[in-house]
């Protein structure tokens, strides 16, 4: 199956510092990727939903402000945690999908996540 | 609007017996279901999907799933449990053709006794 990695795949940062954290896509075009947080012990809850060369779609409560997406190019996202708290300590894991030539989409292929821990 | 429901959070089987992970769904346009394990900080591995041609998917590792349309179930299965099967695992829906979002179960926690 296609491959998406995430870098780093750990980070420990201070309160109210920035951290970026980049999705992609090693063997294939990602036309759409996708952010989601997993708090401990649970399930995966979709943060937004990124097109290549356009705006973030972002789910009911998450504030765009603070989880920053940019999509730049099709094998690349980057999530950036703006003014990073405490509560904000989480596993955020990508995934991304590609669209065939008939324009159907794909399966999403997930990343092996991100465990960021704020001090 | 669709969602998937996970009876059971944790389930734990001795090694050699049957798997039984439940899955429910509700969906107003037909389903693509979808069987994930994640193991301890790791991402997602696709097991299996239903994409609405046979009602019995074969996985990777052993596994399978049913889908039934009349019970809006898709149960995940393996004959003979193995220790290294010992992961969490989640179901997840999405609308049929068009693949949308995935919407995931809250996910069940496989125990592997020796």
């Amino acid at each position: 199956g296609a491959v998406v990695s995430q870098h780093p795949s750990r980070v420990i940062c201070k309160s109210g510092t920035s951290v970026k954290i980049e999705c992609r896509s090693l063997d294939f075009q990602a036309t759409t990727m996708f952010w989601y947080r997993q708090f401990p012990k649970q399930s995966l809850m979709l943060m937004a939903t990124s097109n290549e060369g356009s705006k973030a779609t972002y789910e009911q409560g998450v504030e765009k402000d603070k989880f920053l997406i940019n999509h730049a190019s099709l094998t690349l996202s980057t999530l950036t945690v703006t003014s990073a708290h405490p509560e904000d300590s989480s596993f955020y894991i990508c995934s991304a999908r590609e669209f065939g030539s008939l324009g159907q989409s794909s399966e999403q292929f997930f990343g092996p996540g991100t465990r960021l821990t704020v001090l | 609007a669709q969602s998937v429901t996970q009876l059971g959070s944790h389930v734990s089987v001795s090694e050699g017996a049957l798997v039984l992970l439940r899955c429910n769904y509700s969906s107003s346009v037909p389903p693509y279901l979808f069987w994930y394990v994640q193991y301890p900080n790791q991402g997602l591995q696709l097991l299996l999907k239903y994409t609405s041609a046979a009602t019995l998917v074969k996985g990777i590792n052993g596994f399978e799933a049913e889908f039934k349309k009349s019970e809006t179930s898709f149960h995940l299965t393996k004959p003979s449990a193995h220790m290294s099967d010992a992961a969490e695992y989640f179901c997840a829906v999405s609308e049929g053709r068009s693949q949308g979002n995935l919407i995931f179960g809250k996910g069940t926690k496989l125990s592997v006794k020796p």
